[in-house]
């Protein structure tokens, strides 16, 4: 695609619930990383994938936090019984390998009420 | 580990003035980049400059440039000519050059302008 593309755009889920976030990066790009975004603050480093393979999770806060990207290609993040403190914007970005421009999706905004 | 700060929450310019936000950063390492981003009301982070650590010039970008100063590990952003377009977050960046956590991004907290017509 032209550009990173995250769905959905915003998500209102209940306390407890299962939620799963898509990100599409740009076509070729083998690097792909998800950032949290709490308010009033910069985006925080979650995970990055290079390929299928996740290199580097240290930033998922708990066990509840967890992220695929079977194909290389299309990846999910994926959170189990969310907890009102999980509410943030969740980016992700792409770049063509690790040490390369990263480029941003629109993030989806993400309330557990 | 690599902190960036950022000291000013807020600022605001009238058009066609100029104005400079301020961030700082601490890192033990030598080669890195250094970034200022722009978050419109989107959310999407946009690219506005880049600085690599080894150049001494400072880069700049049309009505954007930066004021690098390493030694003091200060990294301001200045623009000129200000638009109403130009109004957002601004968020600046750390990553680490070479080896090692050469991917991540380290960000600020950010600094909200608003450019008054």
């Amino acid at each position: 695609g032209a550009g990173v593309s995250q769905t959905p755009s915003n998500k209102v889920t209940e306390k407890g619930k299962y939620v799963e976030l898509r990100c599409d990066p740009i076509s070729g790009h083998t690097a792909l990383y998800w950032y949290r975004q709490s308010l009033g603050q910069g985006p925080e480093f979650l995970i990055y994938f290079q390929g299928t393979g996740a290199a580097d999770d240290s930033g998922l806060p708990n066990d509840r936090f967890f992220a695929v990207r079977p194909e290389g290609s299309v990846s999910t993040l994926k959170i189990q019984r969310t907890e009102r403190g999980d509410s943030a914007v969740y980016l992700c970005a792409s770049s063509i390998t690790r040490n390369t421009e990263a480029f941003f999706g629109q993030g989806t905004r993400l309330t557990v009420v | 580990a690599q902190t960036v700060t950022q000291s000013q929450p807020e600022m605001s310019v009238q058009e066609a003035e100029t104005v400079t936000l301020s961030c700082t950063y601490d890192t033990s390492e030598s080669d890195y980049y250094l970034f200022w981003y722009k978050q419109p009301p989107s959310r999407q982070m946009i690219l506005v400059i880049r600085q690599e650590a080894y150049k001494q010039q400072n880069a700049t970008e049309n009505r954007f440039s930066v004021n690098f100063q390493k030694a003091a590990k200060s990294f301001s952003l200045k623009i000129s000519d200000s638009q109403l377009g130009d109004a957002a977050m601004y968020f600046c960046a750390y990553r680490l050059q070479g080896r090692g956590s050469n991917y991540k991004l380290t960000f600020g907290k950010g600094t909200l302008l608003t450019v008054n017509p």
